[in-house]
């Protein structure tokens, strides 16, 4: 079974830019996770969409936005770029029911902003 | 808010015990995981438990005590091989996952 999949691995972007990240995650996962991780911050939840609706939200400004298609694949993306935006960026999916478990985290993106 | 806790780094020798403490408060539960992530590598699944008491995994167990909210993940025969960080997280009331910072482990020779 492939494990859940980002593109692209790594990004190097500027001031200003946008950005778009992919995820696909494991076949039969309806719920994608998203996450930033920092060295300061830790993991940071960004959000989740379940069945192609955003479900949970993190506190992140609106220049960070996702969405989730028909296929459970789901893309992330941040406008307006930071310096501070540069991180790992991972995504998780997991069945997204209640009372099932763990989510699987894929190799995440990382992105440098300059 | 949400707010979970645990040390940001322990050191331990090959061979030894060690427990990894995390206290959480957060507006709802259903469930706390334990992940193992290396330097560089995403993290993976170690340990879940939503009733209090200790679950064992071979080397690993989890502890957890709802109404203190705390739990602790303990892992035994330490190998080199376990020198990564431990994230703590809990899963709230909407299925959302909330992490701890992650606790930093270096096992020594």
């Amino acid at each position: 079974k492939a494990g859940v999949t980002q593109t692209p691995r790594y990004l190097i972007k500027t001031r200003g830019q946008q950005v778009t990240l992919s995820c696909s995650p494991i076949s039969g996962h309806r719920s994608v996770s998203w996450y930033q991780q920092t060295p300061g911050q830790g993991l940071q939840f960004l959000f989740e969409y379940f069945s192609e609706t955003q479900r949970n939200k993190g506190n992140f400004p609106g220049r960070f936005s996702g969405r989730q298609f028909s296929n459970s694949r789901s893309e992330m993306n941040v406008s307006t770029l930071e310096l501070g935006d540069s991180a790992l960026y991972l995504c998780a999916s997991s069945f997204g029911r209640e009372g099932l478990r763990e989510q699987f985290f894929g190799p995440g993106t990382r992105l440098t902003v300059l | 808010g949400q707010n979970i806790d645990q040390p940001t780094e322990m050191t331990a020798t090959e061979g030894a015990i060690v427990q990894i403490n995390c206290t959480y408060q957060t507006s709802g539960f259903n469930g706390l995981f334990w992940y193992q992530q290396h330097a560089g590598e995403a993290p993976t699944f170690l340990s879940y438990n939503v009733l209090d008491g200790l679950e064992e995994k071979g080397r690993f167990s989890s502890f957890l005590s709802r109404s203190k909210g705390y739990s602790y993940l303990l892992l035994k025969e330490l190998q080199m091989k376990d020198s990564a960080s431990y994230l703590c997280a809990v899963r709230g009331e909407r299925q959302e996952f909330y992490f701890g910072s992650g606790t930093k482990l270096n096992v020594k020779p």
